[in-house]
């Protein structure tokens, strides 16, 4: 049983450019989270995906962020025109419906450094 | 959980011995399920020990146990025969039965001195 994986796990990027990454949840679970991690805080959550459907977004997501998981698999999150504010880790978790409710499984994260 | 807070920045224990790490949380929610999380430097972020609200049994996994008061809203985490492994950050996080997005705490810093 692997655990959640995320590609790739740094990014260096000019102010202005887009990126993308990408996270494979745990074979099973079929729901999918995105949170993204400043320095010195927790976590916090961005969007969540049950299936391929998106079910909640945060006012964290602004519109240059988007996140799709196309067949409820893998899933991509795109930062478009990168500022220098979105220098952070973005974090990637995945659960069981049925399962320990509620328990998310994390990614090693991606780290954006936006120059 | 709507809030959660970690009021210790910084925690160090001995090695060997025991310390407990804070949480307190704000919920309008009866139903809801608290976490903590460990943060290896570097690493990812580990699942240490859960707690359903509605159980008044307190979680207790192997060296990690939990000091769960539901009243006074507090969910503080003992570690036991502290470990230079255990040296990391540690998250509380807290979500409601009708949503599924966990909110953290700012983490609190544990370093096990030899």
């Amino acid at each position: 049983d692997t655990g959640v994986s995320q590609d790739p796990r740094h990014k260096i990027t000019k102010r202005g450019q887009n990126v993308t990454f990408r996270c494979d949840p745990i074979s099973e679970h079929n729901r999918l989270y995105w949170y993204r991690q400043t320095l010195g805080q927790g976590p916090e959550f961005l969007t969540y995906f049950q299936n391929e459907a998106q079910l909640e977004k945060s006012r964290l997501l602004s519109d240059r962020f988007s996140a799709e998981r196309p067949k409820g698999s893998f899933s991509t999150l795109e930062i478009q025109r990168t500022e220098q504010g979105d220098s952070a880790m973005y974090l990637c978790a995945s659960s069981l419906e049925g399962g320990l409710r509620e328990t998310q499984y994390f990614g090693p994260g991606t780290r954006l450094l936006v120059l | 959980a709507q809030t959660v807070t970690q009021s210790q920045p910084e925690m160090s224990v001995q090695e060997a011995e025991t310390v407990t790490l804070s949480c307190t949380y704000d919920t309008s929610e009866s139903d809801y399920y608290l976490f903590w999380y460990k943060q290896p430097p570097s690493r990812q972020m580990i699942l240490v020990i859960r707690q359903e609200a509605y159980k008044q049994q307190n979680a207790t996994e192997n060296r990690f146990s939990v000091n769960f008061q539901k009243a006074a809203k507090s969910f503080s985490l003992k570690i036991s025969d502290s470990q230079l492994g255990d040296a990391a950050m540690y998250f509380c996080a807290g979500t409601g039965a009708g949503s599924y997005q966990l909110t953290f705490g700012k983490g609190t810093k544990l370093s096990v001195i030899p």
